[in-house]
């Protein structure tokens, strides 16, 4: 099995940068997909193949990867952006799937 | 445009079944895996298996296997995903979600959730 681990939460200003990790050793050999969650609503993918942005996803979204260490970069957050965010990766085949334990981003 | 409308909030006892349904619309159902996750409340996403509505394969997480079955009927375009004796812990919104079928790009369409509330 798999595990994704994800700091519990992280505070910014407005207009600063957030920064959320997700650590595992999966992710040195497969893509990492990033899912906001406003309270009470469905997820919605921000971020794909590590790196990549969904068409309609605002370019302050932005990813990367290193070794087993994923980080998804929030610059100029804005008050909308208070949600959970959830890392999410694989086995090599997308067969087998898991979601990291999720962070809480809160605009102070 | 795109959509899966999934079916309405259920109450069931312990020990029962309850079958969710998520109806695609606007896009080629055979195209797309069909995804189901679950989240307790305050808990964090959980995935529970996928169908490919195609050829009606299926896989499941190896906490599910055996209690959860998902099937579609591609007439209706429309899958469903049943699980088997309830557990109070089983109390959860629970979300279908759509990826490629031959590469995986990630869940980019959900559900709205259905609610399922297990107790006696």
């Amino acid at each position: 099995s798999y595990e994704l681990t994800q700091p519990p939460s992280v505070s910014v200003s407005p207009g600063q940068t957030a920064r959320i990790t997700c650590s595992g050793d999966t992710l040195s050999k497969q893509y990492a997909y990033w899912y906001q969650q406003r309270p009470g609503q469905a997820p919605v993918l921000v971020i794909y193949k590590d790196s990549e942005r969904p068409s309609g996803i605002p370019e302050r979204f932005s990813g990367s990867s290193s070794g087993t260490t994923v980080t998804l970069t929030i610059g100029g957050v804005q008050a909308e952006d208070e949600a959970d965010y959830y890392c999410q990766s694989g086995d090599s085949s997308a067969t087998y799937l898991v979601f990291g334990n999720g962070t809480k981003v809160t605009v102070l | 445009q795109v959509q899966l409308v999934q079916s309405g909030t259920e109450v069931k006892k312990p020990g029962a079944s309850v079958k969710v349904a998520c109806k695609a619309s606007g896009y080629t159902l055979t195209s797309y895996n069909l995804y189901w996750v679950r989240q307790a409340p305050g808990q964090r996403l959980e995935w529970m298996g996928w169908i490919n509505p195609g050829n009606g394969n299926t896989k499941y997480s190896q906490k599910f296997q055996g209690r959860v079955t998902i099937t579609r009927d591609t007439s209706a375009s429309t899958v469903y995903m049943e699980v088997s004796s309830l557990r109070s812990e089983d109390t959860a919104v629970y979300y279908c979600a759509r990826g490629k079928i031959d590469y995986y790009y990630g869940m980019d369409v959900w559900g709205q959730g259905t609610t399922v509330t297990v107790s006696s």
